[in-house]
């Protein structure tokens, strides 16, 4: 089984400054690791994804993510953050194979970005 | 085009109603998804489509009954819900079920309020 662990519920930060979304995760197999962005009254849309390959990996709107396979850790950063940035922000895990494509989300990171 | 559509965006209904939730995508998606979200909390999987055909059911109440007329639609037909069932429902396709690497893309959601 898997989970995911999001250890901040909430993130204020300062306009320019930058952040860190923290997520760490527990499997007994291999997954593959993702970072979704839910904007207020909105579904979910993907900011970046770790398959395989480079541990740093680069996605929409800036944002990256390092995929830290001894810590079990898939830290979202930002290095200067807008206030269209604030959102709940969700990491989650499926693993490599087997069964179906099922997403295990953590509980979610609320980044309020004040100017 | 990356866009998955749902309607209505809102629904109020009563405990003894029947009423439908729409889902679609025009991206030749063939896995879809229902996930079923409280306030604060993350998306939870409620059913999966594969192929037209029902793939997963999390144990979900029969009062939901989802329906996939064709490869482009998913519907979720409720009845006889309780006020614990007032949430956000998103729907999310893939390429595929399997394959975990394959990205969801999530609709906006309909906001469900049972009184």
């Amino acid at each position: 089984a898997q989970s995911v662990t999001q250890l901040d519920s909430q993130v204020p930060v300062f306009e320019e400054a930058p952040v860190e979304l923290r997520c760490n995760y527990s499997s007994s197999v291999s997954v593959y690791l993702f970072w979704y962005v839910q904007y207020p009254n909105q579904g979910l849309q993907l900011l970046l994804k770790y398959l395989s390959g480079s541990t740093l990996v680069k996605g929409i709107n800036g944002f990256e993510a390092e995929f830290n396979k001894s810590q079990t850790s898939f830290h979202l950063r930002k290095p200067s953050v807008h206030i269209s940035d604030t959102a709940e922000y969700f990491c989650a895990v499926t693993p490599l194979s087997g069964g179906y494509n099922k997403l295990i989300f953590g509980a979610g990171t609320r980044l309020a970005v004040h100017p | 085009d990356t866009e998955v559509t749902q309607t209505p965006k809102h629904l109020v209904m009563g405990m003894t109603n029947k009423k439908s939730l729409k889902c679609e995508q025009h991206m030749g998606h063939r896995a879809m998804y229902w996930y079923k979200q409280k306030a604060k909390k993350p998306p939870e999987l409620m059913f999966v489509y594969s192929y037209e055909k029902l793939s997963i059911n999390e144990s979900v109440p029969s009062r939901f009954s989802p329906e996939c007329p064709n490869s482009s639609l998913l519907n979720l037909h409720l009845h006889a819900l309780q006020p614990e069932d007032s949430a956000l429902y998103l729907c999310a396709s893939s390429q595929a079920a399997s394959g975990n690497q394959e990205t969801q893309y999530f609709g906006p959601g309909t906001r469900l309020l049972v009184l």
